[in-house]
């Protein structure tokens, strides 16, 4: 049951570079969610994708970008990354009554 | 306004006993959902139960219920008979379901709560 998988799991980036968080689900879910989660808080809404070909802003996009590149798979982009962008990341996907389901995270840091 | 507030920061529990973690909302919409998942400290998020804003009774999954006070705007997490792999972050969310009915709905997250279970 591989569910919800996101890579890399870990990543340490420098102020200004670039990389792509990857999620891939198996469940045939329709739409699909990127989160960030912050020390002390609950997790925010960066992006979501409702189905195939729509993508939404969420809470806090400033500074990222997403593509839904199929049903299954929906990348988050950092352009330029910076200090501030050092959280984990979780994508999660949902179907019936948005029972969201999640990856196991990815935890970013930028220096 | 916060949508979502978990007001107790920490709590602890004796295992075996039921603990009760606190949960308000606020939202103007008649159709809402609200939602527990439990973050070990693995880090994963698990989803462990959901109340719709029309069901009539308390939703119950196992050891876990919810206790939905409407007219309160309250959905407290229940977990009776505590369990060391119970000692965890929990976090309640809402999904406010848009005019027109779209399937999917924002969750927005409270700040969550630690619970330790002591043996």
């Amino acid at each position: 049951n591989a569910g919800v998988t996101q890579t890399p799991k870990f990543q340490v980036l420098k102020t200004g570079q670039s990389m792509t968080l990857q999620c891939a689900q198996d469940m045939n879910h329709n739409s699909m969610y990127w989160y960030r989660q912050d020390p002390g808080m609950g997790l925010r809404l960066i992006y979501y994708s409702a189905s195939e070909g729509t993508t939404d802003k969420g809470e806090v996009p400033n500074g990222y970008n997403v593509s839904r590149l199929n049903k299954r798979e929906f990348s988050l982009r950092l352009e330029s990354a910076a200090p501030s962008q050092t959280s984990v990341y979780f994508c999660a996907s949902s179907l019936v009554k948005n029972i969201q389901y999640f990856g196991a995270g990815t935890r970013l840091s930028v220096l | 306004a916060q949508k979502i507030t978990q007001t107790q920061p920490g709590m602890f529990v004796q295992e075996k006993e039921a603990v009760t973690l606190d949960c308000t909302y606020d939202t103007s919409d008649p159709s809402y959902g609200l939602f527990w998942y439990k973050q070990p400290s693995s880090g994963e998020m698990i989803f462990l139960i959901y109340q719709g804003s029309y069901d009539q009774q308390n939703a119950t999954e196992g050891r876990y219920s919810l206790n939905f006070q409407k007219a309160r705007k309250s959905a407290n997490l229940v977990i009776s008979a505590s369990q060391l792999g119970d000692s965890a972050m929990y976090f309640c969310a809402m999904r406010e379901i848009p005019a027109g009915g779209t399937s999917y709905g924002k969750l927005t997250f409270g700040q969550g709560t630690i619970l330790t279970v002591h043996p």
